[in-house]
């Protein structure tokens, strides 16, 4: 049964840093590509970052490019997600998710609520 | 970057009806659409990949259609635990990049 469990959320002020982790059970974590997914309060989803089962490519969304890194340890079946810069429109809930043929999300964490703010 | 449309905005049914949601991208993505549920307070659901395949799990009352530019969610009859948010989401070629449709909220008339 897979299961995803994010922490790391909390309040940070507007130009600070925080780390997210995904902690990945039930599957073969290093054989599959993963996601950083994040909702603002009471808006839609917007994907943020993709990383390749091995880590060799990463994509991001141009809103976070040049501030966010993901990254994973296979070792650890942990995925994780470096924000740096923040700014108030980062507050959401942020989900990682696995990927399904690099084409979907098939499953979903619960979420960790990062909220920026001063 | 490609856009995605979803409409209506709202859909409000009873249950036993059928609901046909709409999603349009801004340019072809081939069948590179999928379909999500989403209920207050949980993480989104895939329903549906490939424009018409369902995920595992996902009851045959949820199907997708359509390629290129024009893709539909349809739900042939209404259930209690249907009423939700129902996103679309696509992705671009190379570099994988995603994106997510403005939602679709099927509500009890």
């Amino acid at each position: 049964q897979v299961h995803l469990v994010e922490s790391g959320g909390g309040v940070v002020q507007p130009g600070g840093s925080l780390t997210l982790s995904c902690a990945a059970s039930g599957f073969s974590f290093s054989r599959y590509a993963m996601h950083w997914v994040r909702q603002a309060p009471g808006k839609g989803l917007e994907w943020v970052a993709f990383i390749q089962y091995d880590g060799s490519n990463k994509c991001y969304a141009d809103s976070v490019k040049g501030r966010f890194t993901i990254s994973r340890d296979n070792s650890k079946n942990t995925l994780s997600l470096q924000m740096n810069s923040l700014r108030p429109e980062d507050t959401a809930v942020y989900y990682c998710a696995k990927d399904y043929g690099v084409i979907a999300f098939d499953y979903w964490g619960q979420g960790t609520l990062v909220t920026v703010s001063s | 970057e490609i856009v995605l449309t979803q409409s209506p905005a709202t859909l409000s049914l009873s249950p036993g009806e059928r609901a046909t949601l709409s999603c349009r991208a801004s340019q072809s993505v081939g069948s590179y659409l999928a379909w999500y549920q989403q209920k207050p307070g949980q993480a989104p659901r895939l329903l549906i990949y490939d424009a018409s395949n369902r995920a595992t799990g996902i009851p045959a009352r949820f199907s997708g259609s359509g390629s290129g530019t024009d893709f539909t969610l349809t739900i042939s009859s209404l259930e209690p635990e249907d009423f939700a948010v129902y996103y679309c989401q696509q992705r671009s070629n190379w570099p994988p990049l995603f994106t997510f449709g403005p939602g679709t909220k099927v509500d009890f008339k």
